[in-house]
């Protein structure tokens, strides 16, 4: 158990529906990774906060956004939903905003039907 | 920043120790080596990173080429639960990062 929490575990949809993913980072960490991981690829970095604000910016489609509130937890918004944006979506926390190591919780599985 | 090449699978016996290479031949100073591996469909596990020295930790073993444009991830007795895609990333200490995972290297551990 990396101490990443992530809900929901599965989510189900229609194309052109908006869905909110939750991630609590472990107890002290300021940084929030989001990772994108579609059928048989690698990792796709998407979007890195901390504390509070927008650090670095990978692949993130417009139709996506995140945020990290005051509590630390972050949500990532996924919306207009298509066919490709089936996949895993991981959160990953560290202590701070450099090259720390990452830890990733569980994932919420995306099917958009 | 620098981009990483793993070969895509590889086999190791139970109890033997795995290899794993990474060619990044294009690392700068300030680039520091990750490597995480991910069983099945769990998230990503943090293994060791390492800058310039060769490094231990109770999971592995990093070991850099003195121009660091290569390593190798040791898992000294691979075990069946070593079974896993296993990334090598290279992240910067400076400005912006951006973490690029690739596809990684595919380790069957065979019993």
């Amino acid at each position: 158990d990396s101490g990443v929490t992530q809900t929901p575990k599965h989510l189900i949809t229609a194309t052109g529906q908006r869905v909110t993913l939750r991630c609590s980072p472990r107890s002290g960490d300021l940084s929030v990774y989001w990772y994108q991981q579609s059928l048989d690829q690698g990792l796709q970095f998407l979007i890195q906060y901390y504390n509070g604000e927008e650090r670095a910016k990978g692949n993130i489609l417009e139709r996506f956004s995140a945020q990290q509130f005051p509590d630390l937890h972050s949500e990532l918004n996924l919306s207009s939903l298509e066919l490709g944006d089936s996949a895993l979506y991981f959160c990953a926390s560290s202590v701070a905003a450099g090259p720390y190591e990452q830890y990733f919780g569980p994932g919420t599985r995306l099917t958009v039907t | 920043d620098a981009k990483t090449t793993q070969p895509p699978s590889m086999d190791c016996a139970e109890g033997r120790a795995a290899n794993l290479p990474c060619n990044h031949s294009t690392i700068s100073g300030n680039e520091y080596v990750y490597w995480y591996r991910q069983i099945h469909s769990q998230g990503p596990q943090y293994i060791i990173h390492g800058l310039k020295n060769n490094e231990t930790n109770e999971m592995a073993s990093l070991i850099i080429t003195e121009d660091r444009k290569s390593s190798t991830l040791i898992l000294p007795h691979a075990t069946l639960r070593d079974t896993a895609v296993y990334y090598c990333i290279v992240i910067t200490t400076s400005g912006t990062y951006k973490y690029i995972f690739g596809t990684g290297t595919r380790l069957k551990v065979l019993a």
